[in-house]
């Protein structure tokens, strides 16, 4: 099993192109989600996806747009891209374990993103 | 006040040392909570969860002190391998059914030869 891979690794954009990270999970979780990691501020939850067709957003939606294409897949798009948005994006997948409890989130190896 | 607070260190200590970690956090509806290791620009992965008795694996031990809102990691014995940023994680329910998960800044440690 390959967990949950993330494509690209690295990718260096301008102000204002557009471009989609992809995530993909062989686990069969119903859930996903979408973080980024800034210096000194810790992981903040961009948007998830508690199951195949239902998406929500988190903490910090503004700049993105995300699709569960399939229980498998889930993406993240910028439309614009802007300076602020240079950050390292994790995707991450987890299952329920019942009565409100949670299992492990399982990441991705991330996405180096810098914006020009 | 952040949801989450965590000593950002660095902590730097010798082979063979017993260090410990604490993280404060301040929804007091919070119901799960962990540890994740996050190794130099990789991916966050869990260490343990943190149960309501404490619990312990092998070197490290968690506690977790529900009237105080916070939580600790003991690292005894250190090795060279433990060096790595620890994420104090704390979960919070949105009006979302999935829940999120609230990570802190993280802690690093360094384990000195």
């Amino acid at each position: 099993n390959a967990g949950v891979t993330q494509t690209p690794k690295f990718q260096v954009l301008k102000t204002g192109q557009s471009m989609t990270l992809q995530c993909a999970q062989d686990m069969n979780h119903n859930s996903m989600y979408w973080y980024r990691q800034d210096p000194g501020m810790g992981l903040r939850l961009i948007y998830y996806s508690a199951s195949e067709g239902t998406t929500d957003k988190g903490e910090v939606p503004n700049g993105y747009n995300v699709s569960r294409l399939n229980k498998r897949e889930f993406s993240l798009r910028l439309e614009s891209a802007a300076p602020s948005q240079t950050s390292v994006y994790f995707c991450a997948s987890s299952e329920a374990l019942g009565q409100g409890a949670w299992g492990e989130q399982f990441f991705g190896p991330g996405t180096r993103l810098t914006v020009l | 006040r952040k949801e989450v607070e965590q000593d950002p260190g660095p902590f730097n200590v010798p082979e063979g040392a017993t260090v410990a970690f604490n993280c404060t956090y301040s929804n007091s509806a919070s119901q799960s909570f962990f540890w994740y290791r996050q190794d130099c620009r990789k991916e966050p992965k869990l260490l343990m969860s943190v149960y309501s008795s404490g619990n312990e694996d092998g070197r490290f031990t968690a506690q977790l002190n529900r009237a105080s809102q916070y939580i600790s990691l003991l690292i005894r014995d250190s090795k060279l391998s433990d060096s790595a940023t620890y994420l104090c994680v704390v979960n919070s329910r949105s009006s979302g059914s999935a829940r999120q998960l609230t990570f802190g800044s993280g802690t690093q440690l360094t384990v000195l030869p």
